[in-house]
């Protein structure tokens, strides 16, 4: 079956741009997540979804970001006024339960760079 | 709060040979750890989890890992290392909140497999 698909797979904008990143997730996952992974480092949480609503977006940087999910599936992660330190790639997961136990299925990732 | 600690960016063996990758986490309760893969230009794969039925985890392609609370360690292991091991291992604790979960990664450990 489709895994979790993320557009554009790559991504240069201009610093001060405005850009979208788009996650679709499997089937029937309720549960959605955003990390963003900077080069050298480990993924970081950003965002995550429960169904319509963003039950925690603690790991949001700043208010230059922001995520939708507006019909309980396709998310869409918003960056205004981009800058260079927002160069990284940004990954989409989803999962069926928001359990601890349960698994993320992860998408390929959008690379942005900002020049 | 949950974190993990990869011991060693890089480890190198030789095709054929037993692979060992460290992580030590720290966590205020019993906790959920995950092992990820991540090959170039693809997505992270779960690899195997630990949900504490068992200390002994069996995951994916041979590897398996054992959780030891005493040493609060989860470190990865392999027989005998093949060629398309070569990849990104991460470790990840689950860290839960209000009942649902989000990962915390290492900051990984390139695996390098030479023939």
């Amino acid at each position: 079956g489709a895994g979790v698909s993320q557009t554009p797979s790559n991504k240069v904008t201009e610093k001060g741009k405005y850009v979208e990143l788009r996650c679709d997730p499997i089937s029937g996952h309720t549960a959605l997540y955003w990390y963003r992974q900077s080069l050298g480092q480990g993924p970081e949480f950003l965002i995550y979804f429960q169904g319509t609503g963003a039950a925690d977006d603690s790991g949001l940087p700043n208010d230059r970001f922001f995520a939708v999910r507006p019909e309980g599936s396709v998310s869409t992660l918003k960056i205004q006024r981009t800058e260079r330190g927002d160069s990284a790639v940004y990954l989409c997961a989803s999962s069926l339960r928001f359990d601890r136990y349960n698994e993320q299925f992860f998408g390929p990732g959008t690379r942005l760079t900002v020049l | 709060a949950q974190s993990v600690t990869q011991l060693d960016s890089h480890v190198s063996v030789s095709e054929g040979t037993p692979v060992l990758l460290r992580c030590n986490y720290s966590s205020s309760y019993s906790p959920s750890l995950f092992w990820y893969v991540q090959h170039p230009n693809k997505g992270l794969q779960l690899l195997l989890k630990y949900t504490s039925a068992a200390t002994l985890v069996k995951g994916i392609n041979g590897f398996e890992a054992e959780f030891k609370k005493s040493e609060t360690s989860f470190h990865l292991t392999k027989p005998s290392a093949h060629m398309s091991d070569a990849a990104e291992y991460f470790c990840v604790v689950s860290r839960t909140n209000s009942g649902y979960s989000t990962l915390t990664f290492g900051k990984g450990t390139m695996l390098l497999v030479s023939p």
